[in-house]
């Protein structure tokens, strides 16, 4: 089955200690992205990654770093949680990133940054 | 300030009833327009996409519209059922190559029995 898979769903941590949300396609995509969604704002976007190696600034980089080592995996790195970090975070990959190709989400992963 | 905007917030409608949600934006150029339905707990799922050409689009019992001139969306769902409960989330483009997207805050539907 074709899927986004995000790891973990939940987690509960503290200010500071690092921590790193896993994410993996098996589609063979060339283009992934990382999102943050909270309540009125909308998804708003982290990083993204046109291929292997490749990685740019999405609108709120900041506090966050990933990388592309491999196509089907895209880690989202944590450095020093903030409480401002808590948020719903989604992981999306497609063909090759053009607009007119629909984006495939994860199913989320909840942090809690205490 | 966000370059989509989306209207209501959130609306509950009864069962077997019609709805329509709004997406207004000033994003431009514009390239196209996307509608993803987001069940909770889960991510985003995309129900269709509007190029500046098209004037309307229907999935099933949703039915999208577009007029690029006063720059507005609609998303019209036919004889709601429970399962159409969910965030509908309205995302634009500016361009083909367009890697960051400019998303709407969505609109949550609560269908009820």
């Amino acid at each position: 089955e074709a899927q986004v898979t995000q790891n973990p769903r939940y987690l509960i941590t503290v200010t500071g200690k690092k921590l790193t949300v896993t994410c993996s396609q098996n589609m063979n995509h060339e283009y992934m992205s990382w999102y943050r969604q909270d309540p009125g704002l909308g998804l708003r976007q982290i990083y993204y990654s046109m291929n292997v190696e490749v990685t740019d600034k999405g609108d709120v980089p900041e506090g966050y770093k990933v990388s592309r080592k491999e196509k089907r995996n895209f880690p989202l790195i944590l450095e020093s949680p903030s409480p401002n970090q808590t948020s719903l975070y989604f992981c999306a990959s497609s063909p090759t990133g053009q607009s007119n190709q629909p984006q495939h989400f994860g199913d989320g992963t909840r942090l809690s940054i205490l | 300030k966000n370059q989509v905007e989306q209207s209501p917030q959130s609306l509950i409608i009864l069962e077997g009833k019609n709805c329509t949600l709004q997406c207004n934006y000033t994003v431009s150029p514009f390239s196209n327009l996307r509608w993803y339905k987001q069940d909770t707990g889960r991510g985003p799922v995309s129900l269709t996409i509007m190029t500046f050409s098209e004037n309307t689009k229907s999935n099933g019992r949703y039915t999208a519209t577009l007029d690029a001139d006063t720059k507005q969306s609609s998303l019209h769902i036919t004889a709601s059922q429970l399962s159409d409960s969910a965030s509908y989330i309205c995302v634009v483009s500016r361009t083909l190559n367009d890697y960051k997207l400019s998303f709407g805050a969505g609109t949550t539907v609560t269908v009820r029995a």
